[in-house]
C-alpha cells in the first residue's frame, strides 16, 4: 500500500537559515507524482511544488525546492533563506496514477520561523 | 492555477443538523475530491466526485453521512449530514488539473456543538 512518511513532527529554525523537510514514500508503482504543501494558522492548503517520478531534475519554484532521490524513495522539501512568514504546517503527499488519481497524505511537520 | 471558491469559509452548527458545503471552480475539470482534516491531524479523502456519475467513497465513509453532489464540471457539494461534535473538522475540496498540480479551496471550519 502506498504510505507517506514525514518524521519531524515540528521543528524550529533561526530566520534566513536554509531548512530541509523530510519526505519518504512507498509505492510498488513506477509511475507516480510528489507534492508539498503549506497549511498556515488560516487552513488552507497552499501548492508549492511537484516532482513526478520520471523527472530526471529536482523541481524548484523559487526558494523551494524538491530533492528528489529515487533509489531511497526520499522527496525532502528545502526552503532557502526562510522568513518568519515560513511557519506553518507543511505537508508531503503522493498521487499514484493510473486509474486512481487521489493523492494522499503524511502527517505533516509543524515549522516555526525564529526571529 | 486554479481558483476554487469554497464556501462556507466556517460555520458553527448545532449537533443533529446538516451543513452543505459548496466548491466553484473556474474552469471545468473532470474530478473534484473532497477531503476532511480533523484537528492537529492530516487530510483524509472522503470521496472523489466525477460529473454525471455517483461519488466514489474511501473507506469509513459513507454516502448517507457524506453525500455529494456533482452537477457539472465547475461545481460540487459535500453535506456533512447529522452532524455530532466529532464532525468538527475543517472540510477541503481539491481539483488536479495537468496532472502535476492539485489545488485546494479556502476550506470550511466546521465546529459542531
Amino acid at each position: 500500500a502506498q504510505k507517506i512518511t514525514q518524521t519531524q513532527p515540528g521543528m524550529f529554525v533561526q530566520e534566513k537559515e536554509a531548512v530541509t523537510l523530510d519526505c519518504t514514500y512507498d509505492t510498488s508503482d513506477q509511475s507516480y507524482g510528489l507534492f508539498w504543501y503549506k497549511q498556515p494558522s488560516s487552513g488552507e492548503m497552499i501548492f508549492l511544488i511537484y516532482q513526478g517520478s520520471y523527472d530526471e531534475q529536482n523541481a524548484t519554484e523559487g526558494r523551494y525546492s524538491l530533492n528528489f532521490q529515487k533509489a531511497r524513495k526520499s522527496a525532502n522539501l528545502v526552503i532557502s533563506a526562510s522568513q518568519l512568514g515560513d511557519s506553518a504546517m507543511y505537508f508531503c503527499a503522493m498521487r499514484v496514477p493510473p486509474g486512481d488519481d487521489k493523492i494522499i497524505f503524511g502527517k505533516g511537520t509543524r515549522l516555526h520561523i525564529l526571529p | 492555477s486554479a481558483v476554487i471558491s469554497q464556501k462556507p469559509s466556517r460555520d458553527i452548527c448545532q449537533r443533529g443538523t446538516s451543513l452543505t458545503i459548496q466548491c466553484q471552480v473556474d474552469s471545468q475539470v473532470t474530478m473534484m475530491f473532497w477531503y476532511r482534516q480533523q484537528p492537529g491531524q492530516s487530510l483524509t479523502l472522503i470521496a472523489t466526485a466525477n460529473q454525471g456519475s455517483e461519488a466514489t467513497y474511501e473507506s469509513g465513509f459513507v454516502i448517507d453521512k457524506f453525500p455529494i453532489s456533482r452537477p457539472n464540471l465547475t461545481f460540487s457539494t459535500l453535506t456533512v449530514s447529522n452532524m455530532s461534535p466529532e464532525d468538527s473538522s475543517i472540510y477541503l475540496c481539491s481539483v488536479d488539473r495537468r496532472g502535476t498540480e492539485a489545488f485546494f479551496g479556502q476550506g470550511t471550519r466546521l465546529t459542531v456543538v
